[in-house]
Formats: structure tokens, C-alpha cells, sequence
């Protein structure tokens, strides 16, 4: 199995408090993900990283910003969670040639 | 428009029966790379299959068979012999970009019956 580990695996916070979803990687792969499931959407990505301090954006970026200051670590940040960030989010990282691609377990948000 | 297309939001196969998941995508890209995924009901995702877009040859990887058309933009999972634990949501997947952007179909839900 891939050395992907995400943390927390569940967290309940409230509207409009900051929340922070750390992805840790042990396999010092470039590329680093992060996506959220929701029931008919499948998953989509959030941001992702090409490097240290590179990222950039994916296709529901509104809301969540994302930072890079070491290969190992991803970290997603909610500034203000709203009720509609509810969702499973989940890491994933990338060999360079991007043939595979690992997903951590998951992480279960609720913003009540 | 939508660069991973999975038109079927469920199926349902006999037990040893082999069954198709459909998986069309859209790309300008002349490299790219065409993955399927499958998610238990525990929730973990697991990866099956890669095909990258200048393979002559489908990919296989024991059960699981990507059928490659490119020129239609398909990239069907076909699963053989049917397990009981092959029921899961499955999830076509595109990687394209210089920056090895990933996009995701919306999943099949795929139940075996005994």
C-alpha cells in the first residue's frame, strides 16, 4: 500500500470556523491531490500540487485554499466552513509520469 | 462539457458472468492516461487498470480488461467472471496536462447477484 495518510479521519465543526486536512505522504512522489466525493458528483479535484510550493487550481476550488512546504505534506484549508463543504475529501499522490495514482482513506467532514 | 462520461448509474450481473462499465472522455491532449477505480462500501479507492493513450495494446490486469477505442474515446472496464466481491462503485478516470491533472466520471454502482 502507498504511504498516504490523512488526518483527521472524521471531524464535525461548525459554520464559518477554519478547518485544516493534512495529507502526509511517505513515498516522495511530485504530485499531490486533493478531491471531494459527493453522492452524484464522483469525485472532484479541489487543488493539486506539482512541487513544493506549486500548486494549483482544480475544478471546485471556491472556498478551500491549499499549501506545500515540504514533498511529504498537502495540507487543505477551509477558511470558513460553510454547510455545503460537507463531503468526504480525499488525498491522493502521483508518480511523475502520472501512470498511478494512490488515494489516502478519506476524510469525513461535517459543518453543521 | 464533461471530459469523463459514465452513462450508467448502475448495473447488475450474474455471478461468473462477465459485464462492461462504460467509460467515454473528451481530451485535446494527444498524451493522456485513462484509469479505473474501484470503491467498495467501505469506502476506500482502489486502483484496477491504466491505459495510456499511445498503448497498442488494451490493458489487462487479471479480471479486469480496459477496452481501448480511441477514435471513439472509449475506455470500457470490462470484468470477467464475476465475483460477489466485485460489487462497488466503479470510477473511469483521465490524467492529462503537462501537470498530470486528474478528472473523474460521476461512478457506476455495479451489483453481482449470486
Amino acid at each position: 500500500d502507498a504511504g498516504i495518510t490523512q488526518s483527521p479521519r472524521h471531524k464535525v465543526t461548525e459554520t464559518g470556523t477554519p478547518v485544516t486536512l493534512r495529507c502526509h505522504q511517505t513515498e516522495n512522489h511530485r504530485y499531490m491531490y486533493w478531491y471531494r466525493q459527493d453522492p452524484g458528483h464522483g469525485l472532484r479535484l479541489i487543488h493539486y500540487s506539482y512541487g513544493v510550493k506549486d500548486t494549483d487550481k482544480g475544478e471546485v476550488s471556491d472556498g478551500y485554499s491549499v499549501s506545500r512546504s515540504k514533498t511529504e505534506d498537502f495540507l487543505l484549508t477551509l477558511e470558513s466552513a460553510t454547510s455545503s463543504q460537507t463531503s468526504v475529501y480525499f488525498c491522493a499522490i502521483s508518480e511523475e509520469n502520472g501512470n498511478i495514482q494512490y488515494f489516502g482513506a478519506g476524510t469525513r467532514l461535517s459543518v453543521l | 462539457a464533461q471530459k469523463i462520461t459514465q452513462t450508467q448509474p448502475g448495473m447488475f450481473v450474474q455471478e461468473k458472468e462477465a459485464v462492461t462499465l462504460d467509460c467515454t472522455y473528451d481530451t485535446s491532449d494527444p498524451s493522456y492516461g485513462l484509469f479505473w477505480y474501484k470503491q467498495p462500501s467501505s469506502g476506500e479507492m482502489i486502483f484496477l487498470i491504466y491505459q495510456g493513450s499511445y498503448d497498442q495494446q488494451n490493458a489487462t490486469e487479471g479480471r479486469y480488461s480496459l477496452n481501448f477505442q480511441k477514435a471513439r474515446k472509449s475506455a470500457n472496464l470490462v470484468i470477467s467472471a464475476s465475483q460477489l466481491g466485485d460489487s462497488a462503485m466503479y470510477f473511469c478516470a483521465m490524467r492529462e496536462g503537462p501537470r498530470n491533472q486528474f478528472y473523474f466520471g460521476t461512478g457506476t454502482s455495479l451489483t453481482v447477484i449470486p
